[in-house]
């Protein structure tokens, strides 16, 4: 039933690790998106994806690689993680078009580093 | 790069009040939207504002869009519990429309 669904919803790990975290929206949307909230709730977009291609890749350090294996799916991979990571990550996907505000958010993964 | 300052950044309010919150840009924006996000949930759109001035409600909510594309405003009417949670204007950035900027965030906190 969830229209966008991400996992884990809470990823504890050590600094220095690389963590995935796994992203699926059942919307049939074409634009899927990668966005950050810090400890200050400021949110942030990261990344964005059109039927698989990359088309927004804002200011992010190239430790974090989103892959889209099709359009449905759109995951995230940080290497070499490091304390400034800790936050939470949000999937989002939206229709064709002039659709941005039917923006749809998963529930979001806390990333702690430690 | 355009930026989104809500306030005020917090509000302690008692049930059955109501909120009036803001938002401004020192940039135009040609859409204004009004996100809710629960605890541990990701935002979820409350209004879409389209055009300078239009004023749009959803059940106790209104919203505004301020006639110089600058700035847009949220009101709560009778506020309940269930309004908890930190309210987040945002716009698509000019010149791309695919990237939606938010702005620094209203918490609301509603006691009984």
């Amino acid at each position: 039933d969830t229209a966008v669904s991400q996992t884990p919803k809470y990823l504890v790990t050590q600094m220095g690790n690389d963590k995935s975290i796994k992203c699926e929206q059942n919307l049939g949307h074409d634009t899927m998106y990668w966005y950050k909230q810090d400890s200050k709730k400021f949110l942030k977009i990261m990344f964005s994806y059109n039927n698989k291609e990359l088309i927004i890749n804002e200011t992010v350090p190239n430790r974090f690689s989103p892959k889209s294996p099709d359009k449905a799916h759109l995951n995230l991979h940080i290497n070499s993680l490091e304390l400034g990571d800790s936050a939470v990550y949000f999937c989002a996907s939206s229709g064709t078009g002039s659709a941005i505000e039917k923006l749809f958010f998963g529930s979001g993964t806390q990333l702690s580093v430690l | 790069g355009q930026q989104l300052n809500q306030s005020p950044q917090s509000m302690f309010i008692q049930e059955g009040e109501d909120v009036s919150m803001n938002c401004t840009s020192s940039s135009i924006f040609n859409t204004w939207l009004w996100y809710k996000q629960d605890p541990g949930e990701g935002p979820v759109l409350l209004i879409a504002l389209y055009k300078a001035g239009e004023l749009t409600s959803n059940g106790r909510l209104t919203a505004q869009f301020g006639i110089t594309r600058k700035d847009s405003f949220l009101n709560i009417s009778a506020s309940i519990p269930s309004d908890v949670g930190i309210y987040f204007c945002a716009g698509p950035a000019l010149g791309n429309t695919d990237k939606l900027i938010f702005g620094t965030g209203t918490r609301l906190q509603v006691f009984p």
